[in-house]
């Protein structure tokens, strides 16, 4: 166990729709990292936020949206989804500097 | 920024067999080196790391030595078993609190 919490496990939802995915990072790391795992694209970097501050941002979509909350959790906007954007979505934290990332198990969007 | 190659996949092995998985890093400065391994159905799981040249990461059977010259860092393990099964991932990291890019990852299979 990572430490890491992401919610939902499973999201199936429609074209159009929007969704909000949620991270826990472990207890003490203030960064959290968006990533998202297609078949196609592999593992492609989305967003960085480090004690509610955006840090880097990576191939994130303008319909993606995410922040970072004072109790460190964070949040993942997906609008106007598309079939495309169905993948694994993970949430990885860090306590920072070069200490590794640590990941959750991911929420699988499927979008019909 | 930071790129990083892995060999093509999938790789079918006999358990005991000895295994090999090449990866290739550009980066513009002096990047950690990061190999994490996905079980089915599960996030990323930190494998084992480097962070300068000459370096050897090792954990659980697996080695990997971060290699400036040939900017290499294959990940080797003398006799793979079953439960080494899964999608293992080559990543580089360049400055501190910085994100994670990875290679496209490669399957193993080991048959018993």
């Amino acid at each position: 166990d990572s430490g890491v919490t992401q919610t939902p496990k499973h999201l199936i939802t429609a074209t159009g729709q929007r969704v909000t995915l949620r991270c826990s990072p472990r207890s003490g790391d203030l960064s959290v990292y968006w990533y998202q795992q297609s078949l196609d694209q592999g593992l492609q970097f989305l967003i960085q936020y480090y004690n509610g501050e955006e840090r880097a941002k990576g191939n994130i979509l303008e319909r993606f949206s995410a922040q970072q909350f004072p109790d460190l959790h964070s949040e993942l906007n997906l609008s106007s989804l598309e079939l495309g954007d169905s993948a694994l979505y993970f949430c990885a934290s860090s306590v920072g500097g070069n200490s590794p990332l640590h990941f959750g198990n991911g929420t699988r969007l499927t979008v019909t | 920024g930071d790129s990083v190659t892995q060999m093509e996949g999938p790789v079918t092995l006999s358990e005991e067999a000895f295994l090999t998985i090449n990866c290739t890093y550009t980066a513009t400065g002096y990047p950690s080196l990061f190999w994490y391994v996905q079980y089915p159905g599960e996030g990323l799981q930190l494998l084992l790391k480097a962070t300068k040249a000459d370096d050897k990461g090792s954990n659980k059977g697996f080695e990997a030595t971060y290699r400036k010259e040939t900017t290499s860092f294959h990940l080797e393990k003398g006799s793979v078993q079953v439960s080494d099964s899964a999608v293992y991932f080559c990543a580089s990291r360049t400055g501190a609190n910085s994100k994670l890019t990875f290679g496209k990852g490669i399957t193993l299979s080991v048959r018993p």
